[in-house]
């Protein structure tokens, strides 16, 4: 069965400082993954998406993430953070073959952006 | 880009009461739409797979008899809680995926759901 850890529950940075988002996750064949932002009580907004290809992700709002076969990661990055981006992230692995479109979430980590 | 519309955006309603959410596509085609839920300052839990024409396949210990699901046409999704208590309580969160291949899936702003 897929898995996905995010280890960090809660990360604080000031604005303007780099952004790292971890996720670990567990998957028998090529994963297809995702980094979703939630802001409070509100829907999921894709951020990126990984199915192939280059492993060097490009999303929305600047963030991009690496997908990382050997360390089982996909881990989000910005390199200027804005206060808009506090909210909450989870990543997210979707499964293939019978199971195709299936989404197993993290458990999320919470941005805190400082001013 | 996708988008997916989710309504009613907030229900407040008595013990008892059934209560119906709706999901749409409202750009694209989608055979397939998820219902997750959410608890409080916890991830997202998938429900059930929502499959145009057919059944809905629900999760491990999610009762079909407690959430029906209809997925009567390829843009529109219902989830009806019936007879909800209390314990039904939460953020329900439905998503759709284009049938085209390779394609993420794009989620509605949810729907609070608080049972009195």
């Amino acid at each position: 069965a897929q898995s996905v850890t995010q280890p960090d529950i809660h990360i604080t940075v000031s604005e303007g400082a780099s952004l790292e988002l971890r996720c670990n996750y567990s998957y028998g064949a090529t994963p297809y993954l995702f980094w979703y932002v939630q802001s409070p009580g509100q829907g999921l907004q894709l951020l990126l998406k990984y199915f192939s290809g280059d492993t060097l992700v490009q999303g929305i709002k600047g963030f991009e993430a690496e997908f990382k076969r050997s360390q089982s990661s996909f881990n989000l990055r910005k390199p200027s953070v804005h206060w808009s981006d506090a909210a909450e992230y989870f990543c997210a692995v979707g499964a293939g073959g019978t199971s195709y479109g299936k989404l197993t979430f993290g458990q999320g980590t919470i941005l805190t952006v400082h001013p | 880009g996708a988008v997916v519309s989710q309504h009613p955006s907030r229900v407040i309603c008595k013990s008892g009461t059934s209560v119906k959410i709706e999901c749409r596509s409202l750009d694209f085609q989608a055979t397939t739409m998820f219902w997750y839920r959410q608890f409080p300052k916890q991830s997202l839990m998938l429900m059930a797979t929502s499959n145009e024409g057919s059944k809905a396949t629900y999760e491990q210990g999610v009762e079909k008899d407690k959430f029906l699901i209809n997925h009567a046409s390829l843009t529109l999704s219902t989830l009806t809680v019936t007879s909800a208590h209390p314990e039904d309580s939460s953020f329900y969160i439905c998503s759709a995926r284009s049938d085209r291949s390779n394609q993420p899936q794009h989620f509605g702003d949810g729907t609070r759901l608080s049972i009195l």
